[in-house]
């Protein structure tokens, strides 16, 4: 069965104090690991797509990057208005087209 | 241009009502998903069509749960007889098979009473 972890669960950080949360999955053949933020209220709105080991994606303070196991996504420097949930989502190969999705990092940005 | 957009935006029934839930995908994109989110929680599949080959129904968790989409457009999300464990946000997604790109739309919150 694929499986999705995100941690950590949350994630509370000052402005301009980077880190990085994590997505471990299991699956069998990756075809695609996908990143999206969720602002409260609101569907998700997709970030990245990484397909193999060792692929990089960046979008302003956002950096996405991907290992046979896990996936990280990096925050630099972030700002307030980074605070969101950020889920990450595996798609497995054989035929399968239904992205398995983690619980979400719900990150807090104080100014 | 025009992401997805699904309606109504908040819908609040009865115990035992049937309601229709919406989704216009993003035009071009051959692949839609029904996704239920409840409080707190993770993204649960529901179902996937994917052009004109028979939909994937695998995540309906009951009988009282259908779909259908009409070609590669507009979808529509069945639920009869509600029950209070019904609550929660459904969401729709449109995926381009080619690019890899997503778009969610804003969801329906579900309130079963």
């Amino acid at each position: 069965e694929d499986q999705v972890t995100q941690s950590p669960e949350a994630l509370r950080l000052q402005e301009g104090e980077s880190s990085s949360l994590n997505c471990s999955y299991t699956v069998s053949g990756l075809r695609g690991l996908f990143w999206y933020r969720q602002d409260p209220g609101k569907g998700p709105e997709f970030l990245f797509t990484l397909y193999s080991a060792g692929e990089e994606k960046e979008k302003e303070r956002l950096k996405a990057t991907l290992t046979k196991k896990e996936s990280f996504l990096h925050i630099t420097a972030p700002k307030p208005e980074d605070s969101a949930t950020y889920l990450c989502a595996v798609q497995a190969g054989g035929g399968s087209y239904i992205p398995t999705f983690g619980r979400g990092t719900s990150l807090i940005v104080h100014p | 241009g025009a992401g997805v957009s699904q309606s109504p935006s908040n819908k609040v029934t009865e115990k035992g009502k049937d309601v229709e839930l919406r989704c216009d995908p993003i035009s071009g994109h051959t692949a839609l998903y029904w996704y239920r989110q409840r409080l707190g929680q993770g993204l649960e599949f529901l179902i996937y069509f994917q052009g004109n080959s028979a939909p994937d129904k695998s995540g309906l968790p009951s009988d009282r749960f259908s779909a259908e989409r009409t070609g590669e457009s507009v979808s529509t999300l069945t639920i009869q007889r509600t029950q209070q464990e019904d609550s929660a946000v459904y969401l729709c997604a449109s995926r381009d098979r080619t690019s890899g790109s997503w778009g969610f739309g804003p969801g329906t919150r579900l309130t079963v009473t």
